[in-house]
């Protein structure tokens, strides 16, 4: 099946640190992805449509400058949230469509905890 | 009213036991439904993919989507101890986009 890697697992600094999470999807091509992010008990949220070879697509209420993008290939897209803040901590999951075109089902990572302390 | 409604539970049941999970939805363009499986701090797993309505079934599992009641459920047959995690109903339809439910936490105990 669809395999989609997510690097790193954990991650934890200080405040004022940018951190960058990979996203690659091992045996297929996405030329599109998609960055979540779940706080504990909640649904996912999603944040951003990574597009591959042209600029990423934020949902409303997204800082895009504060949550970079770059889809620099058809397996790997980048999350990089820059100068993280406390309120930054949360779990990012990122996830790719194994087909083309609409209707097609979601494969996700599992996940990165960012803490900043 | 929000797009998809699911039950967070949690929902309890002994091993062995049938258990019905469901999410509502009030948009009519949603043409394709899944379910995923999320165990604790890991990403969903993908269990169930549908896009008719209907019953799928695959093993223990069964999906069942009444579009005209914009009404799925997923059913878990002999549940088992490792079937216990969160269950997130998500559908899309029209874009790549997915909306999701927020999850029924469900623990089978042995």
């Amino acid at each position: 099946g669809a395999v989609v890697s997510q690097h790193p697992s954990r991650v934890i600094c200080k405040s004022g640190t940018s951190v960058k999470i990979e996203c690659r999807s091992l045996d297929f091509q996405a030329t599109t992805m998609f960055w979540y992010r779940q706080f504990p008990k909640q649904s996912l949220m999603l944040m951003a449509t990574s597009n591959e070879g042209s600029k990423a697509t934020y949902e409303q209420g997204v800082e895009k400058d504060k949550f970079l993008i770059n889809h620099a290939s058809l397996t790997l897209s980048t999350l990089t949230v820059t100068s993280a803040h406390p309120e930054d901590s949360s779990f990012y999951i990122c996830s790719a469509p194994s087909g083309q075109g609409i209707n097609q089902p979601q494969h996700f990572g599992d996940g990165t905890r960012l803490s900043i302390l | 009213q929000k797009e998809v409604e699911q039950d967070p539970g949690p929902l309890s049941v002994p091993e062995g036991a049938i258990v019905s999970l469901n999410c509502t939805y009030s948009n009519s363009a949603f043409q394709y439904f899944m379910w995923y499986r999320q165990y604790s701090r890991k990403g969903p797993e993908l269990l169930m993919y549908t896009y008719s309505s209907g019953n799928k079934e695959d093993g223990r599992f069964t999906a069942q989507v009444d579009k005209s009641s914009k009404y799925i459920s997923l059913f878990i047959r002999d549940s088992q101890p490792s079937d216990s995690a969160t269950y997130l109903c998500a559908m899309g339809g029209g874009s790549e986009k997915l909306v999701f439910g927020k999850g029924t936490k469900l623990t089978v105990n042995p």
